[in-house]
């Protein structure tokens, strides 16, 4: 079955320090890869997606490249803001645009400080 | 409303009692999703409906779950004889159509004692 492995957190950054979060997948034929920000009392948003391979997500300035050799979707920033403290969720799709199931990973909580 | 809806935003029952959770979805939105997240977890899928009926529930954990969806519109998820374990957050979520990013709502926070 699918599975998403994302790293453990909490991560802590200064102000400004360079983001990255790793996530690796497990899936049968092509999924669409996903990541999700949980913001403090806030519902799950949609950050960004990719649908194919070697395609780049970004938004806010984040970014994350689906690599299809390596399974991995991993979530950069390269200047990360106190506003981007969050949960931040992996999660695949065996639709393009996300419906049917979402499988996702187990959070990766970043706080970011001054 | 501007947003997906989930009512009670907290509920605390006594283990085994039955619970219902709603969820009011966007408007004009044809596709919805129930997910349940434990403490620590990502969110783990439970059901979807596309219109009034149930496109798949291979993630209802047992007969004590179920869901409906009469109109196309609201949503209850029901829980019968609640355990301890069914404590979590219960998220629901919809898209205008299957296929289409889905929008989630803020959860509703169930604890069983």
């Amino acid at each position: 079955g699918n599975s998403v492995t994302q790293m453990e957190g909490p991560v802590t950054l200064s102000e400004e320090a360079f983001l990255t979060i790793n996530c690796t997948y497990t899936a049968t034929g092509y999924p669409s890869l996903f990541w999700y920000v949980q913001y403090p009392g806030e519902g799950l948003q949609l950050l960004l997606k990719a649908t194919k391979a070697d395609d780049k997500g970004s938004n806010k300035g984040f970014e994350a490249t689906y690599r299809k050799e390596t399974t991995s979707f991993h979530l950069e920033k390269g200047s990360v803001q106190v506003s981007d403290s969050a949960v931040y969720f992996c999660a695949l799709s065996d639709r393009a645009g996300g419906g049917n199931k979402l499988t996702f990973g187990t959070g990766t909580q970043l706080k970011v400080e001054l | 409303g501007a947003g997906v809806s989930q009512t009670p935003s907290n509920k605390v029952t006594e283990k085994g009692k039955y619970v219902e959770l709603r969820c009011d979805p966007i408007s004009g939105h044809t596709a919805l999703y129930w997910y349940r997240q434990s403490l620590g977890q990502g969110p783990e899928f439970l059901i979807y409906f596309q219109g009034t009926g149930a496109a798949d529930d291979s993630g209802l954990p047992n007969d004590r779950f179920f869901a409906v969806r009469p109109e196309g519109s609201v949503s209850t998820l029901k829980i019968q004889r609640t355990e301890r374990g069914d404590s979590a957050v219960y998220l629901c979520a919809s898209s205008p159509t299957v296929g289409t990013e889905a929008f989630f709502g803020q959860g509703t926070r169930l604890t069983v004692v």
